[in-house]
């Protein structure tokens, strides 16, 4: 199985300021045939479901404010939020879809400082 | 408008069965792979299971092989999850998730609000 790691567990951000939350992963998601990597970015508000921010590790999901970017590629990714607002507080997870099982970060607890 | 809803979450004892079931609108359900994402209280994302659009093929966890069974039906915009033999840790929010393969790959772009799963004597 794939695992995947994320760094820090949590952090604590100003508001306007960027968040930068890493993901590991313990094999490479990237797929050589088509140089596509095989990770997505999901946000989980108290209480929600998880919502889809970024796929293929940088293409963002619609309706997805652009401050949200992702990043990396092979086995290290970054998830970016620039310019911090109050209703990023959330839980942020990645996930690979490379190869089943599907697995997902630990989270990554995101609140105001 | 888009949307999956679940059902048939519930109290059991251990070693008790559960269907669960969601049902889907304002997508183009046989498209899609669907499956099952749960989450423990107070946890993190645990991947379930996966079936593709026409019911074939389906994927699992460790932990749901031979208790776990998913499927669907198209004509019914459905899917389901049949769980045997459930243990304490199987206590989790169940939620039914949609992917894409094809545009997203395995991102799951449509969620569920879920379904809760206690199993306790």
């Amino acid at each position: 199985d794939i695992v995947m790691t994320q760094s820090p567990v949590s952090l604590a951000v100003s508001l306007g300021e960027r968040a930068t939350i890493s993901c590991r992963s313990s094999h490479s998601v990237l797929y050589s045939s088509n140089n596509l990597n095989y990770l997505a970015w999901y946000q989980q508000r108290p209480g929600q479901p998880p919502k889809l921010l970024i796929y293929w590790a940088s293409t963002r999901e619609s309706g997805v404010p652009d401050r949200f970017s992702g990043s990396g590629s092979g086995a290290d990714f970054t998830l970016t939020i620039s310019g911090l607002q109050a209703e990023d507080v959330a839980v942020y997870y990645c996930q690979q879809y490379f190869s089943t099982p599907y697995t997902f970060g630990q989270g990554t607890k995101l609140d105001i400082k | 408008e888009v949307q999956l809803v679940e059902s048939g979450g519930g109290l059991v004892q251990p070693g008790g069965s559960l269907r669960l079931s969601c049902t889907a609108s304002g997508f183009a359900f046989r498209r899609y792979w669907m499956s099952w994402v749960r989450q423990a209280p107070g946890k993190g994302l645990q991947w379930v299971a996966n079936i593709n659009q026409d019911g074939s093929e389906q994927f699992y966890a460790d932990s749901a092989k031979g208790r776990f069974t998913i499927s669907r039906d198209n004509a019914k915009k459905s899917l389901s999850l049949q769980m045997n033999v459930l243990r304490a840790d199987d206590t989790a929010v169940f939620y039914c998730a949609s992917f894409d393969w094809s545009y997203k790959g395995g991102a799951f772009d449509i969620w569920g609000q879920g379904t809760m799963v206690t199993v306790s004597s």
